[in-house]
């Protein structure tokens, strides 16, 4: 089995800041990672996502993530982040071979002017 | 942009009652799932759904739930029997393959009381 961990459930930020929302998994086999964003009283959206290759993705609205493997984390990035930005993300992992997607309890990004 | 539509947005229901949640998934795809979030809670998955059957469910879905598809476009959940732990919103989503990006819809709020 799977899991995620989210290790900051709130992340407040100043407008134009850099911004990093941490993401680490466990699992015995291979992986696809993602990040999704949910904007209030919206569904989950797709930011990102790694099934192989380079691992440092980019993604929608100026976001990147890197895969480690030997630290098994995928972090969010952002170089400088909007007002707009404020909403909450996601991160999910599903085996290579299956479907189903876990998900991280959440970090809840505020951009503050 | 094709998109995953749910109704009703809302659902309120009594103890006991039976729901029916629908979805839309987008034409193309093959792969159908429903996910619930419990309000301060992470995303928990429930079931996938490939060529007509159940391909995967978690220990949540159990006698209570079923899932369908009566005809080429809809897919739905049904709780036989709904208690107060069944509050939460639920969220479809679809996917051309089992591994790649899922889309998700709005969600529907359930509240039972």
């Amino acid at each position: 089995a799977q899991s995620v961990t989210q290790l900051d459930s709130q992340v407040p930020v100043f407008e134009e800041a850099p911004v990093e929302l941490r993401c680490n998994y466990s699992s015995s086999v291979s992986v696809y990672l993602f990040w999704y964003v949910q904007y209030p009283n919206q569904g989950l959206q797709l930011l990102l996502k790694y099934l192989s290759g380079s691992t440092l993705v980019k993604g929608i609205n100026g976001f990147e993530a890197e895969f480690n493997k030997s630290q098994t984390s995928f972090h969010l990035r952002k170089p400088s982040v909007h007002i707009s930005d404020t909403a909450e993300y996601f991160c999910a992992v599903s085996r290579a071979s299956g479907s189903r997607l876990t998900f991280g309890e959440g970090t809840q990004l505020t951009v503050n002017p | 942009e094709p998109e995953v539509t749910q109704t009703p947005s809302h659902q309120v229901t009594q103890m006991g009652q039976e729901v029916i949640l629908r979805c839309v998934p987008i034409s193309n795809h093959l792969y159908f799932y429903w996910y619930r979030q419990i309000l301060g809670q992470k995303v928990e998955f429930l079931v996938s759904f490939y060529n007509n059957e159940i391909s995967e469910k978690s220990e949540i879905f159990d006698d209570q739930f079923s899932v369908e598809r009566p005809d080429g476009s809809n897919f739905t959940l049904k709780i036989r029997s709904t208690k107060l732990e069944d509050s939460a919103m639920y969220f479809c989503a679809s996917s051309v393959l089992s591994f790649d990006e899922q889309y998700f819809g709005p969600g529907t709020r359930l509240t039972v009381t």
